[in-house]
């Protein structure tokens, strides 16, 4: 049964302290997309990756926030320094492209609850 | 700038009841509509719609696209009171061989029984 996995599930911290969420998207896919979810804002693109390079983090607080992928199998979001307005669910999904043709299917993890006190 | 808008942002209904769910979009290079069921968890797929006219059905639910009036529409049909959950929509765009979605804030279904 393929499906993208998030860790952790959840999350408390204080404020100021660095977070780290991590990803394992669905095995050969070659898409991977973080969003964050709060109950004002929906579902808000952060970054996303295509054959593990960043094609797009315009959505992503680039002082704190950061996006990688060290291999295929693995995606990370950073968040260092952490604020309470960061206090939010962290979906990770992931999709499929094969030549330049994409019809934007994705799969969502189940999520990462972060409180920042 | 593109944007996806959902209506109602919320419905109530009984058991057995049918409800219509409206997305209506305005975006460059339009590829692709999706919709999604969200619980308490993680989004899950529902449809995905490309052509306009061709319905696509699954059990009590149905979705249809209208790319000439830039709109689509989730259908259930006698509720129960396990579709209560908030349903997304969102819309692939840009240009060929861009794969990102933009969602709309959802329609939060209740169903009493």
């Amino acid at each position: 049964d393929a499906r993208v996995t998030q860790t952790p599930r959840h999350k408390v911290t204080e404020m100021g302290q660095e977070v780290t969420m991590r990803c394992q998207p669905i095995l050969g896919h070659n898409t991977v997309f973080w969003y964050r979810q709060t109950m004002m804002q929906g579902l808000e693109l952060l970054a996303y990756f295509r054959n593990r390079a960043p094609l797009d983090d315009s959505g992503m607080p680039k002082d704190r926030f950061s996006a990688e992928m060290p291999d295929a199998t693995l995606a990370t979001l950073k968040i260092q320094p952490s604020e309470p307005r960061d206090s939010a669910v962290y979906f990770c999904a992931s999709g499929w492209t094969s030549g330049g043709l994409s019809y934007n299917e994705q799969f969502f993890g189940p999520g990462t609850r972060l409180t920042v006190l | 700038e593109d944007k996806v808008v959902q209506s109602p942002l919320s419905l109530v209904v009984h058991e057995g009841d049918t409800v219509t769910l409206n997305c209506s979009y305005e975006v460059t290079n339009f590829r692709s509509l999706l919709w999604y069921k969200q619980e308490k968890k993680a989004p899950t797929f529902l449809f995905m719609l490309t052509s306009s006219g061709i319905e696509k059905k699954s059990g009590r639910l149905s979705s249809i696209l209208d790319k000439k009036e830039l709109f689509s529409i989730l259908n259930i049909t006698a509720t129960q009171t396990g579709d209560s959950a908030i349903y997304l929509c969102a819309v692939g765009s840009g240009s060929y061989n861009t794969d990102k979605l933009i969602f709309g804030t959802g329609t939060r279904l209740q169903v009493f029984p």
